[in-house]
């Protein structure tokens, strides 16, 4: 089935580092992947969608110089976390559509990244 | 932002018990899930319904779509301990890939 890799899956870093936190697809190739961000018992909210090879669009209210997202191949989005504070300690969920899926099918799942910044 | 809500937010049943969880969403859809996420975990998709279907099954898990009222729901039928998970309905517009996650029900089924 389709596999979906996030790295790292935990990071700890110190207020004002970058983090960049990797999204793959392991065995298909997938033209468009989403971030969401998760806080404690809470649900996912869509940060943004990545399409392959063109600019990164976000949703209404998600800072797009903060959260930097690059998708430089059908295999791989990255989003760098900026200048991190404490409120950017999140679960943060990548997701990648097939890049011959249509509307109404699955997207795949990766396993989350906790972001901790002290 | 969010679609919609589900209730309840939380539900605790004994093992055996049945489980019943709304969605509500709010625009068009193409179609809407479920999903499972473990505590601190990923998300694990359990079934599809299209918007021009009305019922589907699969194991214990039924899930209804009323398009009319804009809702969904889904049951879990005889539950074990392990079914403990927080489950978000999703939903996809008609001409969007997007997924718009609802709020969650945290299920409790106690041993």
């Amino acid at each position: 089935g389709a596999v979906v890799s996030q790295h790292p899956s935990r990071v700890i870093c110190k207020s004002g580092t970058s983090v960049k936190i990797e999204c793959r697809s392991l065995d298909f190739q997938a033209t468009t992947m989403f971030w969401y961000r998760q806080f404690p018992k809470k649900s996912l909210m869509l940060m943004a969608t990545s399409n392959e090879g063109s600019k990164a669009t976000y949703e209404q209210g998600v800072e797009k110089d903060k959260f930097l997202i690059n998708h430089a191949s059908l295999t791989l989005s990255t989003l760098t976390v900026t200048s991190a504070h404490p409120e950017d300690s999140s679960f943060y969920i990548c997701s990648a559509r097939e890049v011959w899926a249509s509307v109404g099918d699955t997207q795949y799942f990766g396993p989350g990244t906790r972001l901790t910044v002290l | 932002s969010q679609q919609g809500e589900e209730d309840p937010q939380a539900l605790s049943i004994q093992e055996g018990e049945n489980a019943t969880m709304n969605c509500s969403y709010k625009t068009s859809i193409n179609n809407l899930q479920w999903y499972r996420q473990n505590s601190g975990r990923g998300l694990v998709h359990l079934i599809l319904i299209r918007s021009n279907e009305r019922e589907k099954h699969s194991g214990r898990l039924r899930v209804t779509l009323d398009t009319s009222k804009k809702s969904s729901s889904l049951l879990i039928t005889a539950s074990r301990a392990a079914d403990t998970a927080s489950y978000f309905c999703a939903t996809v517009g008609d001409s969007s890939y997007k997924l718009i996650f609802g709020s969650g029900t945290r299920l409790l089924v106690r041993p």
